[in-house]
């Protein structure tokens, strides 16, 4: 069974600083990873999808990177803002499922 | 374009009635998926349909039936509701391959049992 665990459950941060979110997952027959954020009373939005043949996605800001024999994955935010305050979380799609980590709550502070 | 749709947003149910949640995208999604998620938690999985006429269990099915009668459409059945199913559900659909694998979310639906 698969098993995705994000650490820590929440992080504060002052504003500017560079975010560093992990993801790790048990089984390592993955198809992808995707991270996710969400909003307090909102559904998820999709940041980054890494397939599992690839090491890293970047977008803007944002880099994830994928160990797939190690069972991690990070997602690096450069320069933080206080917009940037939301849960993030990480999803693991392997066999027909769709394993969701318990999230990281960031606060970035002004 | 519009997605995964999800109806209604907000519910109140007494203990005992029953009602359904709808779910409908309209990317030709084989894969589709039902989840709930409580007040500071993750996202736990009840059921997944990976094409028309094909459902299973995910972790916490107990409560709730599903169908896939159509590649688009993937209700929600809740029977005989009772306060522990007061969360968020939310759907969610993939294709397969490549950026196909990409999840799409409605936007949840906020149900209340009292």
């Amino acid at each position: 069974k698969q098993e995705v665990t994000q650490i820590p459950a929440a992080l504060s941060v002052p504003e500017g600083e560079n975010l560093v979110l992990n993801c790790s997952f048990t089984d390592s027959a993955i198809y992808n990873l995707q991270w996710f954020r969400q909003d307090p009373g909102k559904g998820l939005t999709s940041l980054l999808l890494i397939q599992s043949s690839q090491r890293e996605q970047t977008s803007g800001r944002l880099n994830a990177s994928l160990d797939k024999s190690s069972g991690r994955s990070t997602l690096y935010i450069a320069a933080s803002q206080p917009g940037d305050s939301a849960t993030y979380l990480c999803a693991v799609t392997s066999g027909n499922k769709l394993t969701f980590g318990g999230g990281t709550r960031v606060l970035v502070k002004p | 374009n519009a997605g995964v749709t999800q109806t209604p947003k907000f519910r109140i149910l007494k203990i005992g009635q029953s009602m359904t949640l709808q779910c409908t995208q309209d990317m030709n999604h084989n894969y589709m998926y039902w989840y709930r998620q409580d007040p500071g938690m993750g996202l736990k999985l009840i059921y997944y349909s990976v094409g028309a006429g094909i459902t299973d269990k995910g972790e916490v099915p107990n409560g709730y039936n599903v169908s896939r009668s159509t590649t688009e459409d993937f209700p929600l059945r809740l029977e005989l509701a009772a306060p522990s199913q007061t969360s968020v559900y939310f759907c969610a659909s993939r294709g397969t391959g490549g950026p196909g694998n990409t999840i799409y979310f409605g936007e949840g639906s906020w149900l209340t049992v009292v």
